[in-house]
Protein backbone atom coordinates (compact mmCIF):
# COMPACT_ATOMS: atom_id res chain seq x y z
CA UNK A 1 0.00 0.00 0.00
CA UNK A 2 1.59 3.20 -0.58
CA UNK A 3 1.76 5.53 2.26
CA UNK A 4 3.56 9.12 2.81
CA UNK A 5 5.78 10.45 5.94
CA UNK A 6 6.69 13.80 6.16
CA UNK A 7 9.26 13.31 9.62
CA UNK A 8 9.20 16.74 11.00
CA UNK A 9 5.96 18.13 12.35
CA UNK A 10 6.85 22.11 12.93
CA UNK A 11 9.61 23.52 11.33
CA UNK A 12 10.63 27.61 12.19
CA UNK A 13 13.33 29.39 9.55
CA UNK A 14 14.07 32.74 9.93
CA UNK A 15 12.80 35.02 6.97
CA UNK A 16 15.53 34.77 4.09
CA UNK A 17 16.57 31.95 5.38
CA UNK A 18 16.63 28.75 3.05
CA UNK A 19 13.93 25.49 3.70
CA UNK A 20 13.88 21.80 3.12
CA UNK A 21 10.83 20.11 3.92
CA UNK A 22 11.20 16.38 4.09
CA UNK A 23 8.88 13.64 2.23
CA UNK A 24 9.42 10.13 2.12
CA UNK A 25 7.16 7.85 0.16
CA UNK A 26 5.92 4.40 0.07
CA UNK A 27 4.98 2.89 -3.31
CA UNK A 28 5.47 0.13 -5.38
CA UNK A 29 4.88 1.66 -8.51
CA UNK A 30 5.66 4.33 -10.41
CA UNK A 31 4.76 7.36 -7.70
CA UNK A 32 3.14 10.32 -9.00
CA UNK A 33 4.46 13.25 -6.40
CA UNK A 34 2.69 16.12 -5.06
CA UNK A 35 3.28 19.18 -2.39
CA UNK A 36 0.66 20.93 -1.58
CA UNK A 37 0.57 24.04 0.55
CA UNK A 38 -2.83 25.19 2.85
CA UNK A 39 -3.21 28.35 5.27
CA UNK A 40 -5.08 27.75 8.10
CA UNK A 41 -8.82 27.65 6.93
CA UNK A 42 -8.35 27.35 3.53
CA UNK A 43 -8.33 24.58 1.08
CA UNK A 44 -4.87 23.23 -0.48
CA UNK A 45 -3.12 24.61 -3.41
CA UNK A 46 -0.52 22.92 -5.65
CA UNK A 47 2.77 23.89 -5.34
CA UNK A 48 4.22 21.43 -7.68
CA UNK A 49 4.35 18.28 -9.04
CA UNK A 50 6.39 15.06 -10.69
CA UNK A 51 5.42 11.86 -12.64
CA UNK A 52 8.29 11.47 -15.01
CA UNK A 53 10.90 13.38 -16.77
CA UNK A 54 13.36 16.34 -14.91
CA UNK A 55 13.81 15.09 -11.18
CA UNK A 56 13.99 18.45 -10.19
CA UNK A 57 10.78 20.10 -10.24
CA UNK A 58 10.02 23.56 -10.26
CA UNK A 59 6.89 25.03 -8.80
CA UNK A 60 5.13 27.86 -7.92
CA UNK A 61 6.07 30.80 -5.49
CA UNK A 62 9.77 30.02 -5.68
CA UNK A 63 9.60 26.32 -4.65
CA UNK A 64 11.44 23.38 -5.93
CA UNK A 65 11.57 19.45 -4.96
CA UNK A 66 13.62 16.64 -6.53
CA UNK A 67 12.86 13.04 -7.10
CA UNK A 68 14.84 10.96 -5.97
CA UNK A 69 13.98 7.28 -6.24
CA UNK A 70 17.16 5.41 -4.67
CA UNK A 71 15.75 7.67 -1.29
CA UNK A 72 11.93 6.90 -2.11
CA UNK A 73 12.38 11.06 -1.15
CA UNK A 74 10.73 14.46 -2.87
CA UNK A 75 11.92 16.78 -0.78
CA UNK A 76 10.48 20.89 -0.89
CA UNK A 77 12.96 23.18 -0.94
CA UNK A 78 13.10 27.16 -1.46
CA UNK A 79 15.96 28.98 -1.37
CA UNK A 80 14.59 32.24 0.84
CA UNK A 81 11.91 32.14 2.58
CA UNK A 82 8.67 35.09 2.98
CA UNK A 83 6.90 35.69 6.19
CA UNK A 84 3.78 34.89 3.84
CA UNK A 85 5.42 31.20 3.58
CA UNK A 86 3.90 30.45 6.99
CA UNK A 87 1.25 27.71 6.42
CA UNK A 88 1.08 23.98 6.63
CA UNK A 89 2.60 21.73 3.67
CA UNK A 90 1.22 18.67 2.20
CA UNK A 91 3.51 15.93 0.63
CA UNK A 92 0.78 13.15 -1.09
CA UNK A 93 1.92 10.32 -3.36
CA UNK A 94 -0.66 8.89 -5.96
CA UNK A 95 -0.84 6.04 -8.58
CA UNK A 96 0.48 7.21 -11.59
CA UNK A 97 -2.62 6.83 -14.03
CA UNK A 98 -2.68 7.16 -17.42
CA UNK A 99 -6.38 8.84 -18.76
CA UNK A 100 -7.91 8.14 -15.24
CA UNK A 101 -8.05 10.27 -11.83
CA UNK A 102 -5.51 9.22 -9.50
CA UNK A 103 -6.51 8.66 -5.98
CA UNK A 104 -4.25 10.41 -3.42
CA UNK A 105 -2.54 9.97 -0.09
CA UNK A 106 -1.78 12.37 2.01
CA UNK A 107 1.48 12.83 4.28
CA UNK A 108 1.11 14.11 7.87
CA UNK A 109 1.64 17.79 7.10
CA UNK A 110 4.78 19.78 8.15
CA UNK A 111 3.93 22.99 9.54
CA UNK A 112 6.31 26.00 8.88
CA UNK A 113 6.59 28.83 11.15
CA UNK A 114 8.57 32.15 10.36
CA UNK A 115 10.63 34.03 12.43
CA UNK A 116 10.73 37.59 11.64
CA UNK B 1 -5.02 26.58 -12.30
CA UNK B 2 -8.52 25.28 -12.18
CA UNK B 3 -10.72 26.53 -9.94
CA UNK B 4 -12.95 24.70 -7.52
CA UNK B 5 -15.99 26.35 -4.91
CA UNK B 6 -17.63 24.98 -2.30
CA UNK B 7 -20.55 26.11 -0.50
CA UNK B 8 -21.31 27.07 2.03
CA UNK B 9 -17.89 27.59 3.65
CA UNK B 10 -19.15 26.80 7.07
CA UNK B 11 -21.87 25.78 8.22
CA UNK B 12 -23.75 25.70 11.99
CA UNK B 13 -26.33 22.54 12.47
CA UNK B 14 -28.81 20.60 15.45
CA UNK B 15 -27.98 17.08 15.90
CA UNK B 16 -30.06 14.73 14.00
CA UNK B 17 -30.09 16.80 10.72
CA UNK B 18 -28.63 16.58 7.75
CA UNK B 19 -26.09 19.10 5.64
CA UNK B 20 -25.37 19.39 1.71
CA UNK B 21 -22.26 21.20 0.89
CA UNK B 22 -21.62 21.46 -2.80
CA UNK B 23 -18.55 21.21 -4.61
CA UNK B 24 -18.48 23.03 -8.12
CA UNK B 25 -15.61 23.03 -11.00
CA UNK B 26 -15.94 26.70 -11.56
CA UNK B 27 -14.19 26.49 -15.32
CA UNK B 28 -13.56 23.18 -16.29
CA UNK B 29 -15.72 19.56 -16.77
CA UNK B 30 -14.58 17.00 -13.78
CA UNK B 31 -15.64 13.37 -14.15
CA UNK B 32 -14.09 12.76 -11.25
CA UNK B 33 -14.48 14.85 -7.87
CA UNK B 34 -13.05 13.54 -4.50
CA UNK B 35 -13.81 14.40 -1.00
CA UNK B 36 -11.73 14.83 2.61
CA UNK B 37 -12.06 15.13 5.55
CA UNK B 38 -9.97 17.25 7.91
CA UNK B 39 -9.41 17.07 11.53
CA UNK B 40 -7.61 19.69 13.12
CA UNK B 41 -4.15 19.91 12.92
CA UNK B 42 -4.32 16.67 10.95
CA UNK B 43 -3.78 15.60 7.12
CA UNK B 44 -6.52 14.92 4.77
CA UNK B 45 -8.32 11.99 4.50
CA UNK B 46 -9.87 10.36 1.23
CA UNK B 47 -13.64 9.65 2.25
CA UNK B 48 -14.69 9.02 -0.96
CA UNK B 49 -14.28 9.40 -5.00
CA UNK B 50 -17.39 10.54 -6.93
CA UNK B 51 -17.51 9.94 -10.60
CA UNK B 52 -20.24 12.15 -12.83
CA UNK B 53 -23.23 9.28 -13.52
CA UNK B 54 -22.76 6.66 -11.34
CA UNK B 55 -22.30 5.60 -8.05
CA UNK B 56 -19.97 7.64 -5.76
CA UNK B 57 -16.40 4.38 -4.30
CA UNK B 58 -16.31 5.00 -0.47
CA UNK B 59 -13.16 4.42 1.11
CA UNK B 60 -12.83 1.63 4.29
CA UNK B 61 -14.44 2.66 7.58
CA UNK B 62 -16.49 5.85 5.33
CA UNK B 63 -20.32 4.87 6.69
CA UNK B 64 -22.20 5.63 2.66
CA UNK B 65 -25.31 5.61 3.95
CA UNK B 66 -24.35 8.45 6.36
CA UNK B 67 -22.32 10.64 3.86
CA UNK B 68 -24.43 10.54 0.77
CA UNK B 69 -22.68 11.80 -2.55
CA UNK B 70 -24.55 12.70 -5.29
CA UNK B 71 -22.52 13.90 -8.73
CA UNK B 72 -25.13 14.69 -11.67
CA UNK B 73 -23.62 16.62 -13.51
CA UNK B 74 -20.02 17.78 -15.42
CA UNK B 75 -19.69 20.86 -12.91
CA UNK B 76 -21.05 19.94 -9.69
CA UNK B 77 -20.90 17.14 -6.89
CA UNK B 78 -22.50 17.01 -3.31
CA UNK B 79 -21.60 15.78 -0.05
CA UNK B 80 -24.54 15.14 2.32
CA UNK B 81 -24.14 14.38 5.89
CA UNK B 82 -27.05 12.79 7.26
CA UNK B 83 -28.70 12.74 10.53
CA UNK B 84 -25.82 14.74 11.64
CA UNK B 85 -23.90 14.64 15.11
CA UNK B 86 -21.04 16.12 16.98
CA UNK B 87 -18.80 13.44 16.06
CA UNK B 88 -18.92 14.34 12.22
CA UNK B 89 -17.57 18.28 13.37
CA UNK B 90 -14.88 18.46 10.98
CA UNK B 91 -13.60 20.54 7.68
CA UNK B 92 -14.85 18.64 4.71
CA UNK B 93 -12.76 19.39 0.79
CA UNK B 94 -13.75 18.03 -2.06
CA UNK B 95 -11.22 18.28 -5.28
CA UNK B 96 -11.57 17.80 -8.77
CA UNK B 97 -9.23 16.29 -11.54
CA UNK B 98 -8.35 18.23 -14.41
CA UNK B 99 -6.20 17.14 -17.38
CA UNK B 100 -4.12 19.70 -18.24
CA UNK B 101 -2.64 18.67 -21.82
CA UNK B 102 -1.26 15.56 -20.08
CA UNK B 103 -2.31 12.10 -20.09
CA UNK B 104 -2.23 12.35 -15.82
CA UNK B 105 -4.36 14.34 -13.94
CA UNK B 106 -3.95 16.81 -11.28
CA UNK B 107 -6.40 17.60 -8.11
CA UNK B 108 -7.24 21.09 -7.79
CA UNK B 109 -8.92 21.93 -4.27
CA UNK B 110 -11.98 23.77 -2.80
CA UNK B 111 -11.50 25.87 0.14
CA UNK B 112 -13.62 23.72 1.94
CA UNK B 113 -16.42 23.59 4.34
CA UNK B 114 -16.48 24.11 8.11
CA UNK B 115 -19.39 21.80 9.81
CA UNK B 116 -20.17 22.36 13.02
CA UNK B 117 -22.76 19.53 15.08
CA UNK B 118 -24.17 21.23 17.93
Amino acid sequence: AQSVTQPDIHITVSEGASLELRCNYSYGATPYLFWYVQSPGQGLQLLLKYFSGDTLVQGIKGFEAEFKRSQSSFNLRKPSVHWSDAAEYFCAVGALKYSSASKIIFGSGTRLSIRP
Amino acid sequence: GAVVSQHPSRVICKSGTSVKIECRSLDFQATTMFWYRQFPKQSLMLMATSNEGSKATYEQGVEKDKFLINHASLTLSTLTVTSAHPEDSSFYICSASVWEGTSVDTQYFGPGTRLTVL
